[in-house]
C-alpha cells in the first residue's frame, strides 16, 4: 500500500470556523492531490500540487486553499467553513512513472460543517 | 460540457457471471483512461489503465476495452464473486497526471 496519511479522519466544525486537513506521504512522489466527493457529483479536484511550493487550481477550489512546504506534506484549508463544505476529502499521490497517472489514495477525512 | 457517464444505478448479478460496467464520455480527448474499485469508507483503489491506441487490456478476472470512436470504456468481470461486490470508478486524463472521475457504478453480485 501507498503511504498516505490523512488527517483528521473525522472533523465537525462550525460554519465560518477555519479547517486544515492534512496530507503525508511517505513515497516522496512529486504529484500531490485533493479531492473531494460527494453523492452524485463523484470525485472533483480541489487542488493539485507538482512539487514543493508549486499547486494549482482543480474543478472545485473556490473556498480553498492549499500549501506544500516539504515533499511529503500537502494540506488543504478551508479559510471559513461552510455547510457546502461539508463532503469526504481524499488526498492522493500519483506513481513515479511518468506518464501512468494512476492515483494512490488515502482513506478520506470526512468533514462536517454545522 | 465535458461529462463522464457511468451506471447510476446498481448492477445486481450472481456469482459466476460476467459483470459489465459501461463508461462514456462526451468533449474529451484523454489519452488514457483508468478503473479504480471503492469500498464503502475507503479511497478508491487502482485496477486498470488503457491506452487510447489499445483496444483491449486484460488483468486476472478483469477486462477492459476502450473505443475512442465511440467515446467509451467497458469494463468486464468474469466469474464474479461476492468480493468483487463495490463502485467501481472510471476516470480519464485532462492533462498531464490529472484525473476527472466518473460518478461511478455500484455493482452487486449475490451468493
Amino acid at each position: 500500500d501507498a503511504g498516505i496519511t490523512q488527517s483528521p479522519r473525522h472533523k465537525v466544525t462550525e460554519t465560518g470556523t477555519p479547517v486544515t486537513l492534512r496530507c503525508h506521504q511517505t513515497e516522496n512522489h512529486r504529484y500531490m492531490y485533493w479531492y473531494r466527493q460527494d453523492p452524485g457529483h463523484g470525485l472533483r479536484l480541489i487542488h493539485y500540487s507538482y512539487g514543493v511550493k508549486d499547486t494549482d487550481k482543480g474543478e472545485v477550489s473556490d473556498g480553498y486553499s492549499v500549501s506544500r512546504s516539504k515533499t511529503e506534506d500537502f494540506l488543504l484549508t478551508l479559510e471559513s467553513a461552510t455547510s457546502s463544505q461539508t463532503s469526504v476529502y481524499f488526498c492522493a499521490i500519483a506513481g513515479a512513472g511518468h506518464d501512468t497517472g494512476e492515483l494512490f489514495f488515502g482513506e478520506g477525512s470526512r468533514l462536517t460543517v454545522l | 460540457s465535458q461529462k463522464i457517464e457511468q451506471n447510476s444505478e446498481a448492477l445486481n448479478i450472481q456469482e459466476g457471471k460476467t459483470a459489465t460496467l459501461t463508461c462514456n464520455y462526451t468533449n474529451y480527448s484523454p489519452a488514457y483512461l483508468q478503473w479504480y474499485r471503492q469500498d464503502p469508507g475507503r479511497g478508491p483503489v487502482f485496477l486498470l489503465l488503457i491506452r487510447e491506441n489499445e483496444k483491449e487490456k486484460r488483468k486476472e478476472r478483469l477486462k477492459v476495452t476502450f473505443d475512442t470512436t465511440l467515446k467509451q470504456s467497458l469494463f468486464h468481470i468474469t466469474a464474479s464473486q461476492p468480493a468483487d461486490s463495490a463502485t467501481y470508478l472510471c476516470a480519464l486524463n485532462t492533462g498531464f497526471q490529472k484525473l476527472v472521475f466518473g460518478t461511478g457504478t455500484r455493482l452487486l453480485v449475490s451468493p
